[in-house]
């Protein structure tokens, strides 16, 4: 596609709920991130796969935040046992190579925990 | 650690100019630079590696003072486009993670 597309684009879910954010990179891009945005703050990182390859997942909060690509494109970014304060905006980037290129965010997945 | 943006907030007419700093602690390697608007995605603007050097996009520009550990992006004669918040995110030699300051909120009036 022309852009990284998340989805859904919102999603509501009951505390103690598991919930899966999708990322889908733009064609060809290798590297792929996750990051956390909190209302009026900036991203923090959560997570970086080349390829399929899951190279640094020190940014997750916890062992219930998880993430895979398996095939090192559409990524998959899964939350277990949800709880208020991971109420947030996700959002997912890609770049072309490895290493100090810009990456180009999706729109993100507001989640909201109930 | 986080770097710092300073202002937090500006407010500008059309067409005035404005400053805005990205300061770290750290060792850097690269500077980038993104604008968000309100619900949307962050739009890349430039990367500065170390070296110092400037560059710019449409009137937008800005400078890496590798020394000072110190970014810099400049809005001259700004449109109403150029609303937003702004972020500098930085990397360190080993590269493949940004860390974001906390943002500038800018609003161009007409």
């Amino acid at each position: 596609g022309a852009g990284v597309s998340q989805s859904p684009r919102y999603k509501v879910a009951k505390r103690g709920q598991d919930v899966a954010l999708r990322c889908d990179p733009i064609s060809g891009h290798v590297s792929l991130f996750w990051y956390q945005q909190a209302l009026g703050q900036g991203p923090e990182f959560l997570t970086y796969f080349q390829n399929e390859a899951q190279l640094d997942k020190s940014g997750l909060p916890s062992d219930r935040f998880f993430a895979e690509r398996p095939e090192g494109s559409v990524s998959t970014l899964k939350i277990q046992r949800t709880q208020q304060e991971d109420s947030a905006v996700y959002l997912c980037a890609s770049s072309l190579r490895q290493g100090h290129q810009p990456q180009h965010f999706g729109d993100g997945t507001r989640l909201s925990i109930l | 650690q986080q770097p710092v943006q300073s202002p937090q907030a500006v407010i500008l007419r059309e067409g005035e100019d404005a400053v805005i700093n990205c300061s770290s602690s750290k060792a850097l390697y690269s500077v980038h630079w993104y604008r968000q608007k309100h619900g949307e995605a962050p739009v890349f603007l430039m990367i500065l590696l170390k070296g110092g050097e400037q560059k710019g996009h449409e009137k937008i520009s800005a400078s890496f003072n590798e020394k000072k550990q110190q970014s810099s992006l400049y809005l001259t004669a700004s449109q109403l486009s150029y609303s937003g918040t702004y972020f500098c995110g930085t990397e360190t030699a080993a590269g493949n993670k940004l860390t974001f300051g906390g943002g500038t909120r800018v609003l161009v009036k007409p």
